[in-house]
């Protein structure tokens, strides 16, 4: 089945600083990619939506100017969290589409903003 | 916009047992309905899915079955095993649009 890959996995930074999840979809080209962020014992919530060559769709509450969504290729897309804070520490998980209604998703990232 | 509710939020059942969770949503024009396993630090992954055009799927053990006209679906899962203790959640999509995922329910199986 269709594969997408996450990097990093774990990644731990200082607040303030910026740090950036590549989402990749190994084996199909992903016209499609969405970003949700996961907090302990809650359910996924979608931050934005977007497709290679455009602006991303953010949804409602959620910072464009913090979380930066850049999707250059239809096989990579990447999430940047700026000055992080402690309260952006949370599971990021990214999800990708080709054409079919099923959306592929990787395997998330842990954030710790310390 | 859509609005998924699902219940229950913890189930414990014992090993053998069948679990049923159930889900309801709110948009009509919804017609793509996916079930998402997630075990703990990971990202979830599909089980079963099911269009509108469809009233019930079955794959092995687990089994979805939608009504549309009263908008809810369910997931069934027979002959629960240890290993399908973990979180489920449902969805719903307009085909190819954002999924709207529903709260989660915990599956606990005693062996």
């Amino acid at each position: 089945g269709a594969v997408v890959s996450q990097h990093p996995s774990r990644v731990i930074c200082k607040s303030g600083t910026s740090v950036k999840i590549e989402c990749r979809s190994l084996d199909f080209q992903a016209t499609t990619m969405f970003w949700y962020r996961q907090f302990p014992k809650q359910s996924l919530m979608l931050m934005a939506t977007s497709n290679e060559g455009s602006k991303a769709t953010y949804e409602q509450g959620v910072e464009k100017d913090k979380f930066l969504i850049n999707h250059a290729s239809l096989t990579l897309s990447t999430l940047t969290v700026t000055s992080a804070h402690p309260e952006d520490s949370s599971f990021y998980i990214c999800s990708a589409n080709d054409r079919s209604y099923e959306q592929y998703f990787g395997p998330g990232t842990r954030l710790t903003v310390t | 916009g859509e609005n998924v509710e699902q219940h229950p939020s913890t189930l414990s059942v014992q090993e053998g047992d069948s679990a049923v969770i159930k889900c309801t949503y709110s948009d009509s024009a919804s017609n793509y309905f996916p079930w998402y396993k997630q075990e703990l630090g990971k990202g979830p992954q599909l089980i079963i899915d099911i269009r509108s055009n469809v009233g019930e799927k079955k794959d092995q053990r687990i089994a979805v079955t939608l009504n549309k006209t009263a908008k809810h679906f369910s997931l069934h899962i027979t002959e629960t095993q240890p290993e399908d203790s973990a979180v489920y959640f449902c969805a719903a999509s307009r085909g190819f649009q954002k999924l709207v995922f529903g709260t989660g329910t915990r599956l606990l199986v005693s062996p």
